[in-house]
């Protein structure tokens, strides 16, 4: 069946515009997350959401970044007024169900570069 | 250990050679172990998930075991392959929250 896709697989843009990424999770999934990884950094974790609630919000690093989920599916993650150190890419991951044993199946990736 | 480990950064092996690499991770609050492997322009890929102290799990010819009262685990690679040439990543799950904590990685590169 269809993977986790995400778009665009890269985007470049300029500091201070706003830019949107989009995650599709695996069909029936209903935890949704969001990473990213800096350069030379590992895997940060950003947000968690259950169904269309986020109940862990807590590793997004500024209030520039936002994330919703929509009927209990899509995502999208909302950098306003982009910054150079926002340059990294960005993952997206969804599990059947929310657990820490439960495999999370991830996503090709968004690359984002801010000039 | 306050935060995830790997060991090495990189690692540069010969086809048919065996390796391995190390994952460190704090073994108070431990709920499950991760390995991922992600190869370049694809998604990372779930090889392993581990929760039991002594658990040692295999696929193929990857294997990886698991030591939660000193906070470590170690993936092995029999006879190693160019195909096997990625990024490995553990990642840690805490008893609370929902995040994954990631390592850096190890990157291994397979030269025939």
């Amino acid at each position: 069946g269809a993977g986790v896709s995400q778009s665009p697989s890269n985007k470049v843009t300029e500091k201070g515009k706003d830019v949107e990424l989009r995650c599709d999770p695996i069909s029936g999934h209903t935890a949704l997350y969001w990473y990213r990884q800096s350069l030379g950094q590992g895997l940060e974790f950003l947000i968690y959401f259950q169904g269309n609630s986020a109940p862990d919000k807590s590793g997004l690093p500024s209030d520039r970044f936002s994330a919703e989920r929509t009927g209990g599916s899509v995502s999208t993650l909302t950098i306003q007024r982009t910054q150079q150190e926002d340059s990294a890419v960005y993952l997206c991951a969804s599990s059947l169900v929310r657990g820490g044993t439960d495999t999370q199946y991830f996503g090709p990736g968004t690359r984002l570069t801010v000039l | 250990i306050l935060n995830v480990e790997q060991s090495p950064q990189s690692l540069h092996v010969q086809e048919g050679d065996s390796t391995n690499f190390t994952c460190s991770f704090p073994s108070s609050n431990f709920y499950a172990l991760h390995w991922y492997r992600w190869e370049t322009a694809k998604s990372p890929e779930a090889l392993f998930v581990m929760t039991l102290n002594g658990d040692e799990k295999k696929k193929g010819r990857i294997s990886a075991t698991l030591n939660t009262k000193e906070g470590y685990s170690y993936l092995y690679i029999k006879g190693s392959q160019p195909e096997d040439s990625a990024t490995y990543l553990c990642a840690f799950k805490r008893n609370s929250g929902y995040a994954l904590n990631f390592g850096k990685g190890t990157s291994l590169l397979v030269t025939p």
